[in-house]
């Protein structure tokens, strides 16, 4: 699976959008991207994932870069219930263990 | 609510012991993994249970081992605990073969070894 990374933290205020950035820039061509999100004293949470089109649902927006060498995660009016720790992990769809690779993620925090 | 429950929450053993954490799955969900998270890092994956057969391991020691039972809930098992298996041991379940949106995470158990 295609290394990822992230800033370590990010900071974003109440009703505005967030926007956290990860790079992978040695991502395959059948490799996905991923976004999961770790609420405090929680399990993470699946919240979108793509592999060359831009994706929306009612969590949030992942826009992928032409080359795909980096995406985007938007949370398009962010709350205090956003802050969590996001991790963006890139796989391949296959058959057998699907285990998740992942990182350190960014902690974001939502001011009031 | 994802349906899928650990238990206990929490629970402090000394090095050198025995630990066993259970994890009931979704209905419906015949797999299930297991991840170690150590205070500020991701978690690591320990390893999958497929239909009661492991099919998939992380690098972890033999001393990690698992069932999987005929109901699909699983036990994961730590023997000769030492302190850096202080972590939130979380797993996961969906239906095999599954699409990895469709695999719910339960809380975890967080395991302290003095």
């Amino acid at each position: 699976d295609a290394k990822t990374t992230q800033p370590t933290s990010m900071d974003c205020a109440e009703g505005r959008a967030a926007n956290l950035p990860c790079n992978h820039s040695t991502i395959s061509g059948n490799e996905y991207v991923y976004w999961y999100r770790q609420i405090h004293s929680q399990g993470p949470q699946y919240i979108i994932h793509g592999l060359k089109n831009n994706e929306t649902n009612e969590m949030a927006s992942l826009i992928i870069t032409e080359d795909r060498k980096s995406s985007t995660l938007i949370l398009p009016h962010a709350t205090l219930r956003d802050t969590a720790v996001y991790y963006c992990i890139v796989r391949a769809l296959i058959q057998g263990a699907q285990k998740l690779v992942f990182g350190q993620g960014t902690r974001l925090t939502i001011n009031p | 609510e994802t349906g899928v429950t650990q238990s206990p929450t929490h629970l402090i053993k000394t090095r050198g012991q025995q630990v066993t954490l259970r994890c009931s799955s979704q209905s419906g969900h015949n797999t299930v993994s297991w991840y170690q998270q150590a205070l500020g890092q991701g978690p690591q994956f320990i390893f999958q249970y497929y239909r009661e057969e492991e099919n998939g391991r992380g690098n972890f020691p033999p001393r990690f081992s698992g069932l999987q039972f005929p109901n699909y809930s699983s036990e994961l098992n730590v023997n000769a605990l030492e302190l850096d298996d202080s972590a939130l041991y979380l797993c996961a379940s969906r239906v095999g073969g599954g699409r990895l949106d469709e695999q719910f995470f339960g809380p975890g158990t967080r395991l302290t070894v003095l």
